[in-house]
């Protein structure tokens, strides 16, 4: 039973665009998500996060939304860089550290 | 942002061999480590985790006999791969918590990765 889905395995997105990545939780439990971004053959990196009292969290040119109600968060990237190619995994946390993450986005920004 | 070093970063074993692999947090001290386990194109599985001084906590269908950690110091924990078979071949990932970090779930840093191949 996956958690933390992420339907999506792969968005390509024009460079300077909105690169807009979905992820849905089925456990409401979860009071904490992240996301992270992944390199090949490196570990994840901490994006941004988000508690569960909060709809919206923005960072520079990252912004999580989360919308309770229908257990789905969406990590919203603009303008879309060739850096930022990667592959980007939704976690979601209860009450711990442990995190359990989705099967992971693969974002390809084309210059 | 903090470091977590693993080591090796990639190993070929035969199977039947035991391969350890070590996670250290370079600049900070952690209290309590994770380790995962990642397939292709698959999400990162969470092993277990790992509090120092104490006994790992393992994660429902996984075999602490077969998967042995140790969590010796603040800054390091080994994961080691009893006779290994081919379907252990994967990427291990450790993450390690910063003790004294103040942003919680902020806190936890991921190392490079251990890939292992079971021959």
């Amino acid at each position: 039973d996956q958690q933390v889905k992420q339907n999506s395995p792969s968005l390509s997105v024009q460079e300077g665009r909105i690169s807009i990545l979905n992820c849905d939780y089925t456990n409401s439990m979860f009071d904490y998500f992240l996301w992270y971004k992944k390199y090949p053959a490196e570990g994840p990196t901490f994006l941004i996060s988000i508690s569960s009292i909060k709809d919206k969290n923005e960072d520079g040119r990252f912004t999580v939304f989360l919308n309770k109600s229908a257990k789905h968060l969406s990590l919203h990237i603009v303008p879309s860089q060739p850096g930022d190619s990667a592959v980007y995994f939704c976690a979601a946390s209860k009450g711990s550290y442990q995190l359990t993450f989705g099967k992971g986005t693969k974002l390809s920004v084309i210059p | 942002g903090a470091v977590v070093s693993q080591h090796p970063s990639w190993v070929i074993c035969k199977s039947g061999t035991s391969v350890k692999i070590e996670c250290r947090s370079l600049d900070f001290q952690a209290t309590t480590m994770f380790w995962y386990r990642q397939f292709p194109k698959q999400s990162l599985m969470l092993m277990a985790t790992s509090n120092e001084g104490s006994k790992a906590t393992y994660e429902q269908g996984v075999e602490k006999d077969k998967f042995l950690i140790n969590h010796a110091s603040l800054t390091l924990s080994t994961l080691t791969v009893t006779s290994a078979h081919p379907e252990d071949s994967s990427f291990y990932i450790c993450s390690a918590r910063d003790s004294l970090g103040s942003s919680g779930y902020n806190e936890q840093f991921f190392g490079p990765g251990t890939r292992l191949t079971v021959l």
